[in-house]
């Protein structure tokens, strides 16, 4: 029943390794972002999809790497990890307007040793 | 430039005490807002939006928030607060521009005494 997915919940690396975080919504939603979160709580838009289209890149390191093989599924590829790297990931989808809200999963917490 | 401000990092109120978290933004457009509560360990849940209509909007656990254009404010108001309140509270702006991202303020938490 979950509405937005993320696995895994916790993710614990060390720099310099590869990792992916996986994202399934199950609104029917054609639109899917990326949020991340750091230590300070703040939030802020990586990426966002519309039927598998990007539509936002927000100066995000080329090293990460978003990946949408259909519209209910958002991938985030991370490549060469770094101390920096280190905060929760959030997965969200909405409707393509923007008076919809937009539904969160429950985050991904990466630490970087 | 869209931002979000919410003056107050920390609030501490008493169980059934009234509470008022403030949010300010800056928009050139008509703007859509949000408000949503992050518990601990948790993600994002909408606790209400204004788009247009009525300026007081009604949202969930009984919360209701104010757009004043005036004040480029959407206070986010509870007339008695709950233990089970305490948690993160993000204000957020909706874009019209492509891709529909928000923009947070940097949030409220807040703490309920007993």
């Amino acid at each position: 029943d979950t509405a937005v997915s993320q696995t895994p919940k916790y993710l614990v690396t060390q720099m310099g390794n590869d990792k992916s975080i996986k994202c399934e919504q199950n609104l029917g939603h054609d639109t899917m972002y990326w949020y991340k979160q750091d230590s300070k709580k703040f939030l802020k838009i990586m990426f966002s999809y519309n039927n598998k289209e990007l539509i936002i890149n927000e100066t995000v390191p080329n090293r990460f790497s978003p990946k949408s093989p259909d519209k209910a599924h958002l991938n985030l590829h991370i490549n060469s990890l770094e101390l920096g790297d280190s905060a929760v990931y959030f997965c969200a989808s909405s409707q393509g307007s923007p008076n919809q809200p937009q539904h969160f999963g429950d985050g991904t917490r990466l630490s970087i040793l | 430039a869209q931002s979000v401000t919410q003056p107050d990092i920390h609030i501490t109120v008493s169980e059934g005490a009234s509470l008022e978290l403030r949010c300010n933004y800056s928009y050139g457009a008509t703007p859509y807002l949000f408000w949503y509560v992050q518990s601990p360990g948790q993600g994002l849940q909408l606790l209400l939006k204004y788009f247009s209509g009525d300026t007081l909007v009604q949202g969930i656990k009984g919360f209701e928030a104010e757009f004043k254009r005036s004040q480029s404010s959407f206070n986010l108001r509870k007339p008695s607060v709950h233990w089970s309140d305490a948690a993160e509270y993000f204000c957020a702006v909706g874009h019209t521009g492509g891709g529909n991202k928000l923009t947070f303020g940097t949030g409220t938490q807040l703490k309920v005494e007993l």
